[in-house]
C-alpha cells in the first residue's frame, strides 16, 4: 500500500525566507509524485509533477522539488517565499503505470508568511 | 470555465437522510475519481471509474455510500442514512489517463446535524 508523509504540520515564515517542505513516501514501484496547493477558500491546484527525467523539476510560481529516489522523498523548495503563498500544500503519489488509479496524499503542511 | 464542476458546494443536512452530490469532469477526461477529506487531513481516495465502469472501491466505502457514471460523463455519489462521522469535504477530480494529473473540484462541504 502506498503511504505519504509531510514532516511539518504548520510552517510559519517571513517573506523572503526560504522554504523547503519535507514528503517522504512509501510504495515499492514506479511513481507518480505531485504538490497541489490550496489557497484560502479555493480548490485543490497542482503545484508541480514528476513522472520521469530529470529529479529536479520546476512548478508554478518559482517553486521547485527535487525527487531522490534512494531517500524515497520528493520535497519542495521556494528560494523566497511571498505573503502570497500562504496556503496548505498536500504531496501526492500514485502507482507510475497506465493503469495508475487513486492518488494518496498526505495530511498537508500550513504555510503561514507573514508580511 | 471548463474545469471540474461539483454541485452542491454545501450541503447540510439530519443524520438519517440520504443525500446525493454530482460531479461534471472536464469533458475530455475518461477518468473520474471521489475523495473525501476531513479537517487536518489530505484526501482519501473513495472509488474511482474509467468511462462507466467503476474500477475500485476504497474500504472506506461503505454499502451506505454508492457512486454512478451511468454514461461515462458526470458522475453522482449517494450516501444513504447519514451519520456525523460522514461530516467532511467530497472532491471529485478528472483525469485524461490513469497516470496523468488528476484536476480537482471545488467541493461538497457536507454537514451532518
Amino acid at each position: 500500500a502506498q503511504s505519504v508523509s509531510q514532516h511539518n504540520h504548520h510552517v510559519i515564515l517571513s517573506e523572503a525566507a526560504s522554504l523547503e517542505l519535507g514528503c517522504n513516501y512509501s510504495y515499492g514501484g514506479t511513481v507518480n509524485l505531485f504538490w497541489y496547493v490550496q489557497y484560502p477558500g479555493q480548490h485543490l491546484q497542482l503545484l508541480l509533477k514528476y513522472f520521469s527525467g530529470d529529479p529536479l523539476v520546476k512548478g508554478i510560481k518559482g517553486f521547485e522539488a527535487e525527487f531522490i529516489k534512494s531517500k524515497f522523498s520528493f520535497n519542495l523548495r521556494k528560494p523566497s517565499v511571498q505573503w502570497s503563498d500562504t496556503a496548505e500544500y498536500f504531496c501526492a503519489v500514485n502507482a507510475g503505470s497506465t493503469n495508475a488509479g487513486k492518488s494518496t496524499f498526505g495530511d498537508g503542511t500550513t504555510l503561514t508568511v507573514k508580511p | 470555465d471548463t474545469g471540474v464542476s461539483q454541485d452542491p458546494r454545501h450541503k447540510i443536512t439530519k443524520r438519517g437522510q440520504n443525500v446525493t452530490f454530482r460531479c461534471d469532469p472536464i469533458s475530455e477526461h475518461n477518468r473520474l475519481y471521489w475523495y473525501r477529506q476531513t479537517l487536518g487531513q489530505g484526501p482519501e481516495f473513495l472509488t474511482y471509474f474509467q468511462n462507466e465502469a467503476q474500477l475500485e472501491k476504497s474500504r472506506l466505502l461503505s454499502d451506505r455510500f454508492s457512486a454512478e457514471r451511468p454514461k461515462g460523463s458526470f458522475s453522482t455519489l449517494e450516501i444513504q442514512r447519514t451519520e456525523q462521522g460522514d461530516s467532511a469535504m467530497y472532491l471529485c477530480a478528472s483525469s485524461s489517463q490513469g497516470a496523468d494529473t488528476q484536476y480537482f473540484g471545488p467541493g461538497t462541504r457536507l454537514t451532518v446535524l
